[in-house]
């Protein structure tokens, strides 16, 4: 069975710029959640999807948006990009919502100028 | 809330000795805890969990945690460490509710040397 995709991998952005990160979750997966990981902060949960809903959010500005497809797909988007973006985002995708095991994706690493 | 401290952000062992990355969490409601590894460049990988079972959990690759409530811990342990376990370790709580979201430590990187 496939695992968790992001595409794309490696992205260079520059700042007041928006952009567009998708995941695909493991095929029967319905839950999908996607988390920032910085140096400096660690890794924070940024929110999760199910059913094509957002069912949490972490503490992040409303720049930081996503949304899921019918097909469990899942795709965030960060607008008006700012050097403090740049992170590795990270997805993962669990069978459903509530459930215990995350898998996660290799991740997006998003650089910002 | 739930909270996870890793005591030791990086600790460096002798390869064949024991490894041991230290986690305590926090919760107010019986916790789910988790350890993942990530290697340079890529995502996560669950090496074991504790969902309210037996105490002591084995894992992939030769690990195992044991879950201590009068301790609030959840260490990491392998009794001879690989040069291949050389990486970067999260434990993680998940959130109230199950609510989809987990909570991470800082992360330890672990060391091996030959």
């Amino acid at each position: 069975k496939a695992g968790v995709t992001q595409t794309p991998r490696y992205l260079i952005k520059t700042r007041g710029q928006q952009v567009t990160l998708s995941c695909s979750p493991i095929s029967g997966h319905r839950s999908v959640s996607w988390y920032q990981q910085t140096p400096g902060q660690g890794l924070q949960f940024l929110f999760e999807y199910f059913s094509e809903t957002q069912r949490n959010k972490g503490n992040f500005p409303g720049r930081f948006s996503g949304r899921q497809f019918s097909n469990s797909r899942s795709e965030m988007n960060v607008s008006t990009l700012e050097l403090g973006d740049s992170a590795l985002y990270l997805c993962a995708s669990s069978l459903s919502h509530g459930s215990y095991e995350q898998y996660f994706g290799p991740g997006t690493r998003l650089t910002v100028t | 809330a739930q909270s996870v401290t890793q005591l030791g952000s990086h600790v460096s062992v002798s390869e064949g000795a024991l490894v041991l990355l230290r986690c305590n969490y926090s919760s107010s409601v019986p916790p789910y805890l988790f350890w993942y590894v990530q290697y340079p460049n890529q995502g996560l990988q669950l090496l074991l969990k504790y969902t309210s079972a037996a105490t002591l959990v084995k894992g992939i690759n030769g690990f195992e945690a044991e879950f201590k409530k009068s301790e609030t811990s959840f260490h990491l342990t392998k009794p001879s460490a690989h040069m291949s376990d050389a990486a970067e370790y999260f434990c993680a709580v998940l959130g109230s509710s199950n609510t989809g979201k987990l909570i991470f430590g800082q992360g330890t990187t672990l060391q091996v040397k030959p």
